[in-house]
Parts: C-alpha cells; structure tokens; sequence
C-alpha cells in the first residue's frame, strides 16, 4: 500500500525567508505526486504534480518540488516566503491499482501548517 | 474557482439522521471522487465513480452510500449519523478517472452532527 509521510506538522518562516516542506513516499511503483494547499475555509487547491517527466517541477506562485527516487521524497520549496502562502500544504500520492486496474485514489499526508511571521 | 461545485456549504443535523451531498464535477470531467476530511484521521479517500459506474471503493462506512448520475453529478448519501461523522466532505473531478489525472476540488461541505 502506498503511504505518505509529512514531517513536521507546523512550520514557522519569516517573510522572505526560504519556505521547505518535507514530503516522503512510499510506492512499490513509480508514482505520481502532488502538492496541495488548502487555505482557511476553502478546498484544495493544485500546487504542482510530478509525472516522472522532470524531476525538478514548477508550480504556481513561486513554489517547486524536486522528485528524489534515491531518498523517496518530493519536498516543496519557496526561495522567498510571502505572508499570502500561510495556509496548510498536503502531499499526495495516486495509487495505480492492482492487477491492471487504474484508480485515481489519492493517498494524503498528514498536512503541514505553514505560518509567515512579518 | 476549481470549477467543482458541493452543496449545501454547511450542514447541522442531529445523531441518527440521514443527509445528502451534492456535488457537480467540472465540465467535461468523467470522474468523481468523494473524501472526508477530519481533525483525527485526516484526509481520507471514499470512494470513486467514472461515468457512472464505482471504480474505487476506500474507507466508506456501510452506513455510507454514493451514486452517479447520467448527468455526471453526484450525492453521497450519510445515515444513521454518529457525532464522528461530524467532518468537512470533499469532492474531487477529474476527465478520465486514472492515477495519472489531475483532481480538482470542490469547495467542500461542513457537516455537523450533534
């Protein structure tokens, strides 16, 4: 079964300040992942998706992920932390299914709480 | 906007009650999804439907039921709730229902059970 693993529930920057979450999975096929945000009182929203295209991915407002096959793992990043990006940040993975099935099911992290401090 | 619609946005009931939810996927989206969203288990996946049929099933309780309908929508149908079924339910569509789409997400509805 696929699992993911946020570490660190709440992280705490300084505007301006380098933003890193930590993200890492556990597949028994290549995966493919996302990053959500959900902000207060909303659903959520795409971050960015790895398809084993690039490693390195871009996604909107300024945010990155980089898909490490040797470590498991596919943190987000943000160079310069905006008080805008306080909201919290799932890590997904999709599940392909067993015997020639294809599912979209989306295993979730536990979520991290991003706070931007002025 | 995602282009994903649920409604109602909030929903009080009391302990033993039935509801439904709704929820209408984007244009062009064949697949919905249906996840709970709570304090202690997280988010967790429900079930899935593509054009109609269940393609997924995942955590739902018995006491919990989905459809599709032919014009895409879908309800996700809670009886005999329990105060843990109080939790935030999302919607997700996608256009072709496989591990490599995209999901968008609705809006979500708040359901409350007292």
């Amino acid at each position: 079964a696929q699992s993911v693993t946020q570490l660190g529930s709440h992280v705490s920057v300084s505007e301006g300040a380098l933003v890193l979450l930590r993200c890492n999975y556990s597949s028994s096929v290549p995966p493919y992942l996302f990053w959500y945000v959900q902000y207060p009182n909303q659903g959520l929203q795409l971050l960015l998706k790895y398809t084993s295209a690039a490693t390195l991915v871009k996604g909107i407002n300024g945010f990155e992920a980089e898909f490490k096959k040797s470590e498991t793992s596919f943190h987000l990043t943000k160079p310069s932390a905006h008080m805008s990006d306080a909201a919290e940040y799932f890590c997904a993975v999709s599940d392909r299914g067993a015997g020639g099935t294809s599912y979209g099911k989306l295993t979730f992290g536990q979520g991290t709480i991003l706070t931007v401090h002025p | 906007d995602s282009g994903v619609t649920q409604t109602p946005k909030h929903l009080i009931t009391a302990t033993g009650q039935r509801v439904t939810l709704r929820c209408s996927p984007r244009s062009g989206d064949l697949s919905v999804y249906w996840y709970q969203q709570s304090l202690d288990q997280g988010l967790q996946f429900l079930i899935q439907y593509y054009n109609g049929e269940e393609r997924a099933k995942g955590n739902i309780l018995e006491r919990f039921s989905a459809q599709q309908f032919p014009d895409l929508h879908s309800e996700l149908n809670l009886s005999s709730l329990e105060l843990g079924d109080s939790a935030l339910y999302f919607c997700a569509s996608s256009v072709g229902g496989t591990y490599t789409d995209t999901q968008y997400f609705g809006p979500g509805t708040r359901l409350t059970v007292l």
